[in-house]
């Protein structure tokens, strides 16, 4: 079983900053099969990035995913104000399919 | 427009059963893996159960196996989670979700979710 584990728990940037949230495996994701999802207060959680490192369709240039292996990143450029959210990391690799805690993205 | 809608969620006791439902549009369903996925009244998700294009395939988290059972209905576009043996840590919101293909891909629709409440 793959256990994901993001940090950090919590994060507080302002708009026009750089976001950098981390998931880290505790084995090799298989064929980079990792997925990075954003959900908001009363929403279901939206597909940003998938093969670690793909954005899901309509997701902005601004998000970007890279790693392998079992160390993975998201990245969001600049942010802007609709980005504040949790996010969650996906392993679908392998069953049982897994998610991380969740980074909370709050503004400072 | 793809929408799945979760129906189904209620009280129940401990110990008891429940089914959950899921009603699929907008795409061809029978072409899709499908999953259900719950998320605890402020906490994080947690990934349930998986079903093949065909139902040929099924899978189940570590916490639920042995009492919950994916199936699904492709005449009917229709998804479906038995609960057994319900305990209060399976309360939480049901989310039904979408494979991006047949096989292992993440999920690119999800429904709006139903509340399942274990308490006596």
């Amino acid at each position: 079983e793959i256990v994901l584990t993001q940090s950090p728990g919590t994060l507080s940037l302002s708009p026009g900053e750089r976001a950098t949230l981390s998931c880290r495996a505790s084995q090799s994701v298989s064929s980079s099969y990792l997925a990075w999802y954003q959900q908001k207060p009363g929403q279901a959680p939206r597909l940003l990035i998938y093969g670690a490192s793909s954005r899901a369709t309509g997701i902005p240039d601004r998000f970007s995913g890279s790693g392998s292996g079992t160390d993975f990143t998201l990245t969001i450029s600049r942010l802007e104000p609709e980005d504040f959210a949790v996010y969650y990391c996906q392993q679908y690799g392998s069953s049982p399919q897994a998610f991380g805690q969740g980074t909370r993205l709050e503004i400072k | 427009e793809v929408q799945l809608v979760e129906s189904g969620g209620v009280v129940v006791q401990p110990g008891g059963s429940l089914r959950l439902s899921c009603a699929a549009s907008g795409f061809t369903f029978d072409d899709y893996t499908m999953h259900w996925v719950r998320q605890a009244p402020g906490k994080g998700l947690e990934w349930v159960s998986l079903i093949s294009w065909d139902g040929g395939s099924t899978y189940y988290a570590d916490s639920v196996k042995g009492r919950f059972t994916i199936s699904r209905d492709n005449s009917k576009n229709s998804l479906y989670l038995q609960m057994n043996s319900l305990r209060t840590e399976d309360t939480a919101l049901y989310y039904c979700a979408k494979g991006v293909g047949d096989g292992w891909n993440p999920f690119d629709y999800w429904g709006q979710g139903t509340l399942v409440t274990v308490s006596s």
